[in-house]
């Protein structure tokens, strides 16, 4: 079974950039078999899918964010990592690690954290 | 995009009652809706897949129905651990978005 772990700075300053990583276990980053993806979830709000990254390189970003992103594979420890640049109390959230197939999300990390202040 | 909405926000109701809860969508998803459980402090939890297909591992007593608009999820009788937030999502059109949620609390 897959199992998806985020690490990173739980504290960014505003206009930096905000850096996590997830560690894929149970299972290879180069599989065809998920589209890997960040979600975050605002305090006491809802869920708002970032983009994913397929093994091919692929890669989708979700429009609507503001803050601009980039998601980027590292096969050799099996990981995948976001970057979400210039960033504002806005993207302060919880941030989701989640495996994307047949256009849901089926295994989920167990999220960490980010609070972006000064 | 496709903008989901919940109803109700929340449900006080009590273990062994029965639960019902709607998610409604701005445009068609055709059968293309899912929906998820989050206990408080955990991840978000796949319960059903493309309106009434239960995940791995899923209870019976979860099911979903609907199409189009509206779509519904049922819980036929509610155990100790149902009590959470229940989300509803859409993969008919890109990018993939989320309804607000419906708390299920006692």
């Amino acid at each position: 079974q897959v199992q998806l772990q985020e690490s990173g700075p739980g504290l960014v300053r505003p206009s930096q950039t905000l850096s996590l990583t997830c560690t894929v276990s149970g299972g290879y980053i180069n599989s065809s078999d998920y589209y890997w993806t960040w979600i975050r979830q605002h305090p006491e709000k809802g869920l708002e899918w970032i983009g994913y990254i397929f093994y091919t390189g692929s890669t989708y970003y979700n429009p609507s964010l503001k803050s601009p992103s980039t998601i980027s594979l590292d096969t050799s420890k099996n990981q995948f990592s976001l970057k979400l640049r210039s960033v504002t109390a806005a993207d302060t959230a919880v941030y989701y690690c989640a495996t994307l197939g047949g256009g849901y999300f089926q295994l989920w990390g167990q999220g960490t954290l980010v609070t972006v202040s000064s | 995009e496709i903008v989901l909405t919940q109803s109700p926000a929340t449900l006080s109701l009590s273990p062994g009652e029965g639960a019902a809860f709607s998610c409604r969508a701005s445009q068609s998803v055709s059968d293309y809706l899912a929906w998820y459980q989050q206990i408080p402090g955990q991840a978000p939890r796949l319960l059903i897949y493309d309106t009434s297909n239960r995940a791995t591992g899923v209870p019976a007593r979860f099911s979903g129905s609907g199409s189009g608009t509206d779509f519904t999820l049922t819980i036929s009788s509610l155990e100790p651990e149902d009590f959470a937030v229940y989300f509803c999502q859409q993969r008919a059109n890109w990018p993939f978005t989320f309804g607000p949620g419906t708390k299920v609390h006692i």
